[in-house]
């Protein structure tokens, strides 16, 4: 069971906009920074969005980020069959006893 | 360029020990704290643990699910950190990625292509 929670799927026609949800709680989301993980089938996971809301370098501004209390959102504007993903949540959560970074458990984004 | 490379993956009976290692490049090695992160089969990602760096005292955190059993140590002369496993079960049977974190800390940024631990009788 993860610390955050994320709906397990989500699909939308190309061209749509999408959002992602992730819930947390005031020791993990509420009090820290979240950042968001695409992740291909049989690849490593990707840095899409950081610090709630900022994108590295390459990645295009139709991804978006944004947090609010205990909770994040991720969006995702002129979908493509490209974006066909796995997505992930994550930040710290220091109030646990041991381990300190948690991961919601993933939305599979279909893009029909 | 940023560069994670993972090595050491196989195949143990449960019970057992694995040791994986990961060679950096690309950055400033010794002055970065390291992580790995696992994901089984099918599932999502799970944080295994951390090592920091030397003026932190190489200080570590492992998940709860893995303490007592994982080890993760560092050597910065070769930019490599390790993950050794032991008393194995069936349920660490996983890709095992690892991390250089960035963003002041506060996000996973570059990762490796990962190995893959299989525990099985």
């Amino acid at each position: 069971q993860s610390v955050l929670t994320q709906s397990p799927s989500v699909s939308a026609a190309p061209g749509q906009k999408v959002t992602i949800s992730c819930s947390g709680s005031s020791s993990n989301i509420g009090s820290n920074y979240v950042s968001w993980y695409q992740q291909f089938r049989g690849t490593a996971p990707k840095l899409l969005i950081y610090d709630n809301n900022k994108r590295p370098s390459g990645i295009p501004d139709r991804f978006s980020g944004s947090k609010s209390g205990t909770s994040a959102t991720l969006g995702i504007t002129g979908l493509q069959t490209g974006d066909e993903a796995d997505y992930y949540c994550g930040t710290w959560d220091p109030g646990l006893t041991s381990g300190n970074w948690v991961f919601g458990g993933g939305t599979k984004l279909t893009v029909l | 360029e940023v560069q994670l490379v993972e090595s050491g993956g196989g195949l143990v009976q449960p019970g057992g020990s694995l040791k994986l290692s990961c060679a950096a490049s690309g950055f400033t090695f010794s002055g970065s704290a390291m992580y790995w992160v696992r994901q089984a089969s099918g599932k999502g990602l799970e944080w295994v643990g951390r090592i920091r760096t030397k003026p932190n005292s190489y200080a570590t955190a492992y998940a709860a699910s893995v303490t007592g059993r994982f080890t993760i140590s560092r050597d910065d002369s070769k930019n490599m950190t390790f993950l050794q496993m032991n008393s194995l079960k069936t349920e660490d049977t996983a890709m095992y990625f690892c991390v250089r974190p960035g963003c002041g800390g506060d996000c996973l940024e570059y990762w490796g292509q990962g190995a893959l631990g299989t525990v099985s009788s």
